[in-house]
């Protein structure tokens, strides 16, 4: 079945760092790729996402690049906020389905 | 104008209680979803159901009873509730055909304690 494996949290940066967060996933055929963020106390909205090979999501200054030979979706940004502070989640919708499976999340926390 | 709206936003309930929550959307979308989100963050899906019809039912127990009057409303039922059912569960919803990118709606979620 489809999985998806991100790195395990929490990450803890100074504003202005370099933030990367690893997702990788498992799948038949074609998913569509996705990155959602969940800040404190809220539900999740999708931050950006990908439908095909080798296209880049991009939203807010986070990107994501589909990339099928590695099997991988890994988020980065270039200088996080402390508002960036967050759980975000790696997930996949496979071509033929219509549920979105999620990877376990990554907490990240960005200090002043 | 909220999208999707799920009440009550927090649960406290005694194990063996039964309880629901709601969940309603105002997006037109065919299709709503309830996700179980554990303490450690972990989201699973639980049940889909498309235009009032079931379509995703995951490794639930029986305990739990999701129903949809129409398309808008999507409420989840919790029978004998015990302690591994705390938990923050969250309604979303999306479109189905053309209008269908893959994103979900979530709302805002619903704090399940169990004590």
């Amino acid at each position: 079945g489809n999985s998806v494996t991100q790195m395990e949290g929490p990450v803890t940066l100074s504003e202005e760092a370099f933030l990367t967060i690893n997702c990788t996933y498992t799948a038949t055929g074609y998913p569509s790729l996705f990155w959602y963020v969940q800040y404190p106390g809220e539900g999740l909205q999708l931050l950006l996402k990908a439908t095909k090979a080798d296209d880049k999501g991009s939203n807010k200054g986070f990107e994501a690049t589909y990339r099928k030979e590695t099997t991988s979706f890994h988020l980065e940004k270039g200088s996080v906020q402390v508002s960036d502070s967050a759980v975000y989640f790696c997930a996949l919708r496979s071509a033929a389905g219509n549920k979105l499976t999620f990877g376990g999340g990554t907490r990240v926390l960005v200090k002043p | 104008d909220t999208a999707v709206s799920q009440t009550p936003k927090y649960l406290v309930t005694q194990m063996g209680n039964d309880k629901s929550i709601k969940c309603e959307q105002n997006l037109g979308h065919d299709t709503m979803y309830w996700y179980k989100q554990d303490s450690k963050k972990f989201l699973k899906i639980m049940f889909s159901y498309n235009n009032k019809e079931l379509i995703i039912n995951e490794t639930v127990p029986n305990r739990f009873s999701p129903k949809s009057p129409d398309k808008a409303h999507l409420n989840l039922h919790i029978n004998s509730l015990e302690l591994g059912d705390s938990a923050v569960y969250f309604c979303a919803s999306s479109p189905t055909g053309t209008g269908n990118t893959g994103e979900l709606f979530f709302g805002e979620g619903s704090r399940l304690t169990v004590l």
